[in-house]
């Protein structure tokens, strides 16, 4: 069966250092793979969208990478900051489906001043 | 610019009752989803609608009904609620293939 894998535990670190959250999948051939971020109380929003031929993705402080061999994403939120607090759920579209996504349970970020 | 709009916020229900939650969203969307969201376990998908007239059963349909009454708005009909139905519910919204963008959830207790 499909299965996405996120480190349950939350992921606990200082102001200003870089924040690597892993995303895990079994038994896909992904299309490709989106990051959201989601707040206590409301719905996930979209950040980023990475295909499956392409190995990395940037936007401002985040970067993306996606390695189909490892089936395996990297979130990474570099310089991060209180704000960016929350919990960060990774998405697959696999091949050959209509728009349908499987998500993972999410790992929570905390981020220390 | 309100994006998906999910009503009610909360609701608690008796085992066996019924309730409609309702979504509608102003980006002229085709495609539309209901998810629910327990803990420790990932956005499930109940059923979607590819577009206005369809819609097709997800992940977990069980207990469920949906009814795609035209572009904007995409229901959710709980015919006779369950404890196992306790959630927290999303509906979102996407344009063909683009990320799906989400209302805040209706959060269902069951008792």
């Amino acid at each position: 069966s499909q299965k996405i894998e996120q480190n349950s535990e939350a992921l606990n670190i200082q102001e200003g250092k870089t924040a690597t959250l892993t995303c895990n999948y079994t038994n896909y051939s992904p299309a490709y793979l989106q990051w959201y971020r989601q707040d206590p109380g409301r719905g996930p929003v979209f950040l980023l969208l990475i295909r499956e031929n392409e190995k990395e993705k940037r936007k401002e402080r985040l970067k993306v990478t996606f390695d189909t061999t490892l089936k395996q994403s990297l979130f990474h939120i570099t310089a991060s900051q209180p704000a960016d607090s929350a919990t960060y759920l990774c998405a697959l579209r696999f091949s050959g489906g209509y728009n349908k996504l499987i998500f993972g349970a999410g790992t929570r970020l905390a981020v220390h001043p | 610019n309100a994006g998906v709009t999910q009503t009610p916020k909360f609701q608690v229900l008796k085992t066996g009752q019924s309730m409609t939650l309702q979504c509608a969203q102003d980006m002229n969307h085709n495609s539309m989803y209901w998810y629910r969201q327990d803990p420790g376990m990932g956005l499930r998908l109940i059923y979607y609608s590819a577009s206005e007239g369809t819609t097709d059963k997800g992940e977990v349909p069980n207990g469920y009904n949906v009814s795609r009454l035209n572009k904007r708005e995409f229901s959710l009909r709980l015919e006779s609620a369950a404890p196992s139905q306790t959630s927290v519910y999303f509906c979102a919204s996407s344009s063909g293939e683009q990320p799906q963008h989400f209302g805040d959830g209706t959060r269902l207790s069951i008792l």
